[in-house]
């Protein structure tokens, strides 16, 4: 149980363009999602979090303009990276939660790279 | 001070012995605690969750809390070279995950 998928697993896009993740929780109902970065190296750093039907809370220097977080449904949450530049490259993890517990549960990350 | 501190590594054990990883944190507040280990270039997988003072053991991996000296730490038995990779020690605060900025972990046969 408590697997969560996301798609793609990289991606490769130019600069000015806009990028979608998708993250699913497939066989949970997750009432809340959180979105990371990691650079090489780092440790993972949170973006923002999101529950379903509510905007998403950003992390202090998040831009929530550029990265645009949709929480739709239950199983869904997107991230959108908007005119993306070659800072922007990184690998983007989302995690799943369900509400009566406090464990987080990764999907396999996107590999974003902007050109 | 960090809210989570992690000794960086690497920690080099051999085949076999046993690895002890360490972590602190900063808000006595905190109840909810986390081993996550991430394998290079992948994302991290959840190993242990422990709540309560003392030991929690699962299989080779034994979690050890101590909330009076703000302490969480992760035993491997029987190393073996698949477990080399880097361990997440993360606190939950206020419903989010605060993560260490991981030790990493190299078992030698």
């Amino acid at each position: 149980g408590a697997v969560v998928s996301q798609h793609p697993s990289w991606v490769i896009c130019k600069s000015g363009t806009s990028v979608k993740i998708e993250c699913r929780s497939l066989d949970f109902q997750a009432t809340t999602m959180f979105w990371y970065r990691q650079f090489p190296k780092q440790s993972l750093m949170l973006m923002a979090t999101s529950n379903e039907g509510s905007k998403a809370t950003y992390e202090q220097g998040v831009e929530k303009d550029k990265f645009l977080i949709n929480h739709a449904s239950l199983t869904l949450s997107t991230l959108t990276v908007t005119s993306a530049h070659p800072e922007d490259s990184s690998f983007y993890i989302c995690s799943a939660r369900t509400g009566s517990e406090y464990e987080q549960y990764f999907g396999p990350g996107t590999r974003l790279t902007v050109t | 001070q960090k809210e989570v501190e992690q000794n960086s590594g690497p920690l080099s054990v051999p085949e076999g012995a046993i690895a002890s990883l360490n972590c602190t944190y900063s808000d006595r507040g905190s109840q909810s605690f986390f081993w996550y280990r991430q394998y290079s270039g992948k994302s991290p997988e959840l190993i242990m969750s422990i709540y309560s003072n003392g030991d929690k053991e699962d299989g080779r991996f034994t979690a050890q809390l101590n909330k009076a000296s703000q302490y969480v730490s992760l035993l491997i038995r029987d190393s073996q070279p698949s477990d080399s990779a880097t361990y997440l020690c993360a606190v939950n605060q206020g419903g989010k995950l605060i993560f260490g900025q991981g030790t990493e972990l190299s078992v030698k046969p």
